[in-house]
């Protein structure tokens, strides 16, 4: 069964701290994704990788950098946090298959102080 | 570029009733369409998917939806709701390999 872990279920971190956020994917998946959830916002997407090392912003790049350096893996950095990136967040993998849907991980919910 | 419109922020309904929750999406080809439920706390467990063929598909947990071209919907249906399908349920339509999702509609079930 498909399985994409994120390492944090809930994380506390303080304004300015630099934040990892990791997942790992199990599918050998080409595609990988971090989303952030806020209400009435729905889904939106900060930045996605199609292969190691390859990687292209979402809708909303800003504050956030990644890293893809083995294929399973695909972490988020927040290079300084700052209370506005307070959400919940979601990393999700997809095989560049067109018809396949994307696999979510449960989700990391991020606190800044 | 596509977009999805969930047009219902909230719903409430009565356990055993039935439900319908509505998807519009705004795409040129045709759509690859996703359903997916988001319990609370949790991530998104896909519940359905369509791509072409027969324009009712079923999915998980008794849920089902139809493909409208014409009306550009995709619309998710259950005959009777159970309690445990209070959640929250996200539209979604993938160009190449990135989904745009809808703001979704929380479901309350009452007793």
């Amino acid at each position: 069964d498909v399985k994409v872990t994120q390492s944090s279920r809930y994380l506390v971190k303080r304004t300015g701290e630099k934040v990892f956020l990791e997942c790992v994917q199990d599918m050998d998946h080409e595609n990988m994704f971090w989303y952030r959830q806020d209400p009435g916002l729905g889904l939106r997407l900060i930045y996605f990788s199609y292969d190691v090392k390859m990687k292209e912003k979402g809708d909303i790049p800003e504050g956030y950098s990644v890293s893809r350096e083995k294929k399973e893996r695909f972490s988020l950095i927040l290079e300084s946090a700052s209370t506005n990136q307070t959400s919940m967040y979601l990393c999700a993998s997809t095989p560049s298959v067109q018809n396949q849907p994307q696999h979510f991980g449960d989700g990391t919910r991020l606190s800044i102080l | 570029a596509q977009s999805v419109t969930q047009p219902d922020i909230h719903i409430t309904v009565s356990e055993g009733a039935s439900l319908e929750l509505r998807c519009n999406y705004s795409y040129g080809a045709t759509p690859y369409l996703f359903w997916y439920v988001q319990s609370p706390g949790q991530g998104l467990q896909l519940l359905l998917k369509y791509f072409s063929g027969d324009t009712l598909v079923q999915g998980i947990k008794g849920f089902e939806a139809e493909f409208k071209r014409s009306q550009s919907s995709f619309n998710l249906r259950k005959p009777s709701v159970h309690w445990s399908d209070a959640a929250e349920y996200f539209c979604a339509v993938r160009e190449d390999y990135k989904l745009s999702f809808g703001a979704g509609t929380t479901v309350t079930v009452r007793a």
